[in-house]
Parts: structure tokens; C-alpha cells; sequence
């Protein structure tokens, strides 16, 4: 069965230093991976996903499969960047269900 | 336009206590999934509709959960006899299609239960 784990509970970052959140997966084919966010008394949102090859609220994400990592990015940390992070992954054989990491809450100081 | 609701937010059981929680989904969405999210964990998938066939069920902790989608619009999950382990943030998302082509899921702001 597919896993996905995220090392970091929580990650404490000053403004404008970089970021990095890991994410880890095992899983044999081609997963689609995806970050989704929380931010404070907020629901769930899509941040991105690898398909996209995009950059969102300055976040990057890049596949490594050799690595079997999704580590989400930003060179300058911002304090509304501050919220629960979630690596989630999809695969094929299960529909569209996601199966997601344990979160990591990140806290940027002013 | 409105996003997936729920509702109740938060419900507080005796254990032993039926539970019923309802899930409104975006208008138009065919695909709509539940989730439980215990205390400090990521959101683990229970079930998933297409329209108003329940075609994954295989994330159900139990025969005490059971979950419902019977006009492919709204989506009630029922837990029987609940029990301390099951007080969790329960999490309904939908998406637009389904199958091998991925759509965003939209998720709602979840429902808290407490069991006592």
C-alpha cells in the first residue's frame, strides 16, 4: 500500500529566511503528488500539484522519483505563509482517493 | 459560488450514541469522498460516491460506519454506537469527475466529534 510520510511536525523559520518542507513516499509506479494547505481556522485547499509544474504564493515542488520525494520550496519565507502543510498522493489503482502525510505545521517569525 | 458545507460542525456523543453527519457538496460535483482526521494526523480516506454509487468503502473502520448518497447530491455518514476512538474531524471533499484523470477535490470545513 502507498505511504506517505512527512518527517517534520512542526518547522519554525524566521521572514524572509528559506524553506523546506519534506515529503517522502513509497510507492512502486507513478504517483500524482499534490501539498495542500490549512492555514488558521481555514478549510483544506489544493496548494499544488506536480503535474502543474507550477509555482504557487511563491512554492515550488519538484518530483523526485529516483529520491521518491516532494519537498515543497520558497527561498523567502512570509508570516502568512504560516499554516499545516499536507504532501498527499494518487494513485492510479485507487481511484481518486488521496492518501495524505501526518502534516507539517509551519511557523514563520516576524 | 458556495463551497462544499457540512453540518453539524461540532457534535458531542455519549458513546454508544448514533451519530449522523452531513455532507452538502458543490452543485454539480459527481465525485464526493469522505475522510477522518484523528487529532495530529493527516486526513485518511473512508469512502468515495460517484453520483449515488458508493464504489469505495474500503477505508470504513468498521460495520458501525456506514454512508449514504442516495439522490448523487447529499451525502450523510452514520456511525452506530460510537465508541472514544471515534472522535475525529470528519472530512467530506468533492470533485467534478473522477476515474484516472485527477480533479481537485474541494473539501468542507469538517465536522468535530467528540465521543464522551
Amino acid at each position: 500500500a502507498q505511504r506517505v510520510t512527512q518527517p517534520e511536525k512542526l518547522l519554525s523559520v524566521f521572514k524572509g529566511a528559506p524553506v523546506e518542507l519534506k515529503c517522502n513516499y513509497s510507492y512502486s509506479g507513478s504517483p500524482e503528488l499534490f501539498w495542500y494547505v490549512q492555514y488558521s481556522r481555514q478549510r483544506l485547499q489544493l496548494l499544488l500539484r506536480h503535474i502543474s509544474r507550477e509555482s504557487i504564493k511563491g512554492f515550488t515542488a519538484d518530483l523526485n522519483k529516483g529520491e521518491t520525494s516532494f519537498h515543497l520550496k520558497k527561498p523567502f519565507a512570509q508570516e502568512e505563509d504560516s499554516a499545516m502543510y499536507y504532501c498527499a498522493l494518487k494513485v492510479r489503482t485507487s481511484g481518486s482517493r488521496l492518501t495524505f502525510g501526518e502534516g507539517t505545521q509551519l511557523t514563520v517569525n516576524p | 459560488g458556495a463551497g462544499v458545507s457540512q453540518s453539524p460542525r461540532y457534535k458531542v456523543a455519549k458513546r454508544g450514541q448514533d451519530v449522523a453527519l452531513r455532507c452538502d457538496p458543490i452543485s454539480g460535483h459527481v465525485s464526493l469522498f469522505w475522510y477522518q482526521q484523528a487529532l495530529g494526523q493527516g486526513p485518511e480516506f473512508l469512502t468515495y460516491f460517484q453520483n449515488e454509487a458508493q464504489l469505495d468503502k474500503s477505508g470504513l473502520p468498521s460495520d458501525r460506519f456506514f454512508a449514504e448518497r442516495p439522490e448523487g447530491s447529499v451525502s450523510t455518514l452514520k456511525i452506530q454506537r460510537t465508541q472514544q476512538e471515534d472522535s475525529a474531524v470528519y472530512l467530506c471533499a468533492s470533485s467534478r469527475t473522477s476515474g484516472l484523470i485527477y480533479n481537485e477535490q474541494f473539501f468542507g470545513p469538517g465536522t468535530r466529534l467528540t465521543v464522551l
